[in-house]
């Protein structure tokens, strides 16, 4: 069955760097656009951001822009979250979805992976 | 800026329905029928329930069914059990290549 596990959460000061993967088992992960949602605790779901199918574009939610690059290794079926600049807002379970063949439709969701952003 | 507006809470007894609005601040986005429903239980990862405003995935109980009017979609759920009681979050594309999320409904079943 479609898998997607999360990994590389953790505590990280503010200003400080980490990055997240998803790795995705059980179909043809380079047909499939991908996101990351993000969701802080005791609150709702927030979008991060999405890279097609084969990585040519990538866009990103105005809280993220500029501090965080969404990527994907095809070869690998692994995505990844590269967050820079952290800051205490960003404290969150991270989930990676993909996308179905429905724009902006995510039919399979990973556990999470939870970042904590303090000093 | 746009924004999907859902009740905080909404409540229910075992047998009965209930129905979220979810509903879109902006026209742009209520342009697009890219309307999805997601469950999520508590520590746990979101489901997809309804996508499309009212089509459910292979799976999904008819009990849950999907609308739209106007700018605002709905996700009604008949014959409430208990194991309907989680969290319900609505989501729309928001054109300009982002996607919005409503801020989330806790449905109780009492």
């Amino acid at each position: 069955q479609v898998q997607l596990v999360e990994s590389g959460g953790g505590v990280v000061q503010p200003g400080r760097s980490l990055r997240l993967s998803c790795t995705a088992s059980a179909f043809n992960f380079r047909s499939f656009g991908m996101h990351w949602v993000r969701q802080a605790p005791g609150k709702g779901l927030e979008w991060v951001a999405v890279i097609w199918y084969d990585g040519s574009k990538k866009y990103y939610a105005d809280s993220v822009k500029g501090r965080f690059t969404i990527s994907r290794d095809n070869s690998k079926n692994t995505l990844f979250l590269e967050m820079n600049s952290l800051r205490a807002e960003d404290t969150a379970v991270y989930f990676c979805a993909r996308e179905s063949t429905v724009l902006t439709t995510f039919d399979y969701w990973g556990q999470g992976t939870l970042v904590t952003v303090s000093s | 800026q746009s924004a999907l507006t859902q009740p905080a809470s909404v409540s229910g007894s075992p047998g009965q329905s209930i129905t979220i609005s979810c509903t879109e601040s902006s026209s742009d986005v209520g342009s697009y029928n890219l309307v999805s429903w997601y469950q999520q239980h508590p520590g746990k990862a979101p489901k997809l329930m309804i996508f499309e405003v009212n089509n459910r995935p292979s799976g999904v109980s008819n009990r849950f069914s999907g609308s739209k009017s106007g700018n605002t979609a709905s996700l009604t759920i008949s014959g409430l059990q208990t194991e309907d009681e989680a969290d319900y979050y609505c989501c729309s594309y928001a054109g300009n290549t982002t996607v919005l999320f409503g801020g989330g409904t806790k449905l109780t079943v009492l």
